[in-house]
């Protein structure tokens, strides 16, 4: 099961910010979380993770809070193109780097409206 | 494109029927991973590479899903006597280190293989 909760839908004005949330409650201090978005009918696309500090990338920017319980996906400007499905995933370190501990939940379907 | 390669795109079948799709990993990536995924859900994990070595195994391969990676290269997932149920789309994953930072190892997918199964 996925160790991770979120919205099933959102939706964003484009232009925007979009703020998707992931709850993580039972994360364990060698937990990564990670995000990537599926664009219909295309593979996962990696888009950033981290462990306990605020990441920034050129596609998102990820904040975790203090307890790393949850963490929100930011999207600065989102445009029609990010219309997609965003998954939260939290996984372990190399070491325990196998393939049933990367595991998918529904994630949350983002529509960005014109 | 993120350099794991996966072909065929698409693949038609009649039920009964042996399919094959073959996946190219990034070129330094030692892991390698299956998932399958049908329409609304996320992906399920099937199967894992280390190297030539197949680590782990989901419950979902039946013993109809064989996967090989002989070399530690590319590797190969074949359905034998295909269902209907079996359609969904493949996709192969690999991942092998994040240079210059440590991290938990990102996982990089495929674009799939979609197969549907008539």
């Amino acid at each position: 099961d996925a160790k991770t909760t979120q919205p099933p839908s959102m939706d964003c004005a484009e232009g925007r910010a979009a703020n998707l949330p992931c709850n993580h409650s039972t994360i364990s201090g060698n937990e990564y979380v990670y995000w990537y978005r599926q664009i219909h009918s295309q593979g996962p696309q990696y888009i950033i993770h981290g462990l306990k500090n605020n990441e920034t990338n050129e596609m998102a920017s990820l904040i975790i809070t203090e307890d790393r319980k949850s963490s929100t996906l930011i999207l600065p400007h989102a445009t029609l193109r990010d219309t997609a499905v965003y998954y939260c995933i939290v996984r372990p370190t190399p070491a325990d780097n196998y393939g049933q501990n990367f595991v998918f939940g529904p994630g949350t379907r983002l529509s960005v409206l014109p | 494109d993120t350099g794991v390669s996966q072909d065929p795109r698409h693949k038609i079948t009649k039920r009964g029927q042996n399919v094959t799709f073959r996946c190219d990993p990034i070129s330094e990536h030692n892991r390698l991973y299956w998932y399958r995924q049908t329409l609304g859900q996320g992906p399920e994990f099937l199967t894992y590479f280390q190297n030539e070595a197949q680590l782990e195994k989901s419950r979902l391969l039946s013993d109809r899903f064989s996967a090989e990676r002989p070399k530690g290269s590319f590797s190969t997932l074949e359905i034998q006597r295909t269902e209907q149920g079996d359609s969904a789309m493949y996709l192969c994953a690999s991942t092998g280190g994040d240079r210059g930072r440590s991290s938990g190892n990102t996982i990089y997918f495929g674009e799939g293989s979609w197969l549907t199964v008539v």
